[in-house]
């Protein structure tokens, strides 16, 4: 089945630190996986994408995804956070049936 | 311009009453969808159709009615409403036409369903 898993359903880190968010997924075919902020009273915008093109993708607010076959892996990361970066992430997957499989969010917690 | 648009943002009601929350999208794409998320912040699948037709139907319970007039717009109807029907509820569309699951989904800003 496919399935997507967030390790850490907080995470915290001070302002100016690196954010690592985790993703692991379990696809039997090849996949697109997405990074979705969601902040609060809002609805989900993309972050990025991996459509089996680069595996290094860029998105928006300066965050980056690596997607590592060998691992099963799409973790999210920005190398400073700001405030108002403090939202909830979620990891997705799509295997081509017009259907997301999201993960379960991790929220992202910034400390001055 | 709000590219996914859903009204109402809140709905409290009482158990046992028939509602409605509507989405349009001016984006111009052919799949829309509706997901639940939970106050767990776990998001599913419940409907998706794909110029009006229906194409995805998630075991969701009978009382629950999509309903797409135009490929801009698709509705939910809920009947008889139970208290574990609160929720909110993301309407969402993308452009897919077959089954390529590449393009993104854009999402409107949820209705907050509460069941009293």
């Amino acid at each position: 089945a496919q399935s997507v898993t967030q390790l850490g359903s907080h995470v915290s880190v001070s302002e100016g630190a690196l954010v690592l968010l985790r993703c692991n997924y379990s696809s039997s075919v090849p996949p697109y996986l997405f990074w979705y902020v969601q902040y609060p009273n809002q609805g989900l915008q993309l972050l990025l994408k991996y459509t089996s093109a680069a595996t290094l993708v860029k998105g928006i607010n300066g965050f980056e995804a690596e997607f590592k076959k060998s691992e099963t892996s799409f973790h999210l990361t920005k190398p400073s956070a700001h405030m108002s970066d403090a939202a909830e992430y979620f990891c997705a997957l799509n295997t081509g049936f017009q259907k997301l499989v999201f993960g379960t969010g991790t929220r992202l917690l910034v400390s001055p | 311009d709000t590219a996914v648009s859903q009204t109402p943002k809140y709905l409290v009601t009482q158990m046992g009453n028939d509602k409605s929350i509507k989405c349009e999208q001016n984006l111009g794409h052919d799949t829309m969808y509706w997901y639940k998320q939970d106050s767990k912040k776990f998001l599913k699948i419940m409907f998706s159709y794909n110029n009006k037709e229906l194409i995805i139907n998630e075991t969701v319970p009978n009382r629950f009615s999509p309903k797409s007039p135009d490929k801009a717009h698709l509705n939910l109807h809920i009947n008889s409403l139970e208290l574990g029907d609160s929720a909110v509820y993301f309407c969402a569309s993308s452009q897919e036409t077959g089954h390529g699951g590449r393009s993104p989904l854009h999402f409107g800003n949820g209705t907050r369903l509460t069941v009293t």
